[in-house]
């Protein structure tokens, strides 16, 4: 069965950073696009971020555009996002999901999250 | 980017058909057929049960059928079961190359 493990979330200060990973396995991530979906308490979700299968092509939302950087490491079966300049409203739940090669928004896949909580 | 707008809730009876619309703009949802419907129950992962506008994965129920119109995408729950009871997203690609999702609507089963 397809798995994705985030892992990296924890507490942090305003303006600080942090880089969350998401580990897949029992599929080839070199194969797949991958997003970064997040969801603050009680509200929707909310997209961040996607990387092509092969890492050239990068985008983000308006919110974090300027501060996030999405990267993956195929070698490593690895998917990241370092997370800079952090605010308090980017407390959240952040998945990591699967998409198909060219994006077409067949997310598959999704983690179970991990916790950022931003905060003084 | 504002999100797509969905209703915040819509209800049903067992056995009933409801619709939860997905409006957008000719920059996104009318621009392109990558409109994705997912199901999000509280604490577990988003499940796809809609791509590409009206394509279902294997192991979906086919009570589970999507559609588009213009600018507006729909998702139709046929033969509503009790556990549907679930907060459903659109998503969309953008003009931008980025993905937009909807605000969620949040569906009871009466």
């Amino acid at each position: 069965q397809v798995q994705l493990v985030e892992s990296g979330g924890g507490v942090v200060q305003p303006g600080r950073s942090l880089k969350l990973s998401c580990a897949a396995s029992r599929f080839t991530l070199r194969s797949h696009a991958m997003h970064w979906v997040r969801q603050a308490p009680g509200k929707g979700l909310e997209w961040v971020a996607i990387i092509s299968y092969d890492g050239n092509y990068k985008f983000y939302a308006d919110s974090v555009r300027g501060r996030f950087t999405i990267s993956r490491d195929n070698s490593e079966n690895t998917l990241y996002l370092q997370m800079s300049s952090l605010r308090v409203e980017d407390t959240a739940v952040y998945f990591c999901a699967r998409d198909s090669r060219y994006s077409s928004g067949r997310i598959d896949y999704w983690g179970q999250g991990t916790l950022v909580t931003v905060s003084s | 980017q504002s999100a797509l707008t969905q209703p915040a809730s819509v209800s049903g009876s067992p056995g009933q058909s409801i619709a939860i619309s997905c409006t957008g703009t000719s920059s996104d949802v009318g621009a392109y057929n990558y409109v994705s419907w997912f199901q999000h129950h509280p604490g577990k992962a988003p499940k796809l049960l809609i791509f590409d506008v009206s394509d279902r994965p294997s192991g979906v129920s086919d009570r589970f059928s999507g559609s588009k119109s213009g600018n507006t995408a729909s998702l139709t729950i046929s033969g509503l079961q009790a556990e549907d009871e679930a907060e459903y997203y659109c998503i969309s690609q953008t003009s931008s190359i980025t993905w937009l999702f909807g605000g969620g609507t949040k569906l009871t089963v009466l």
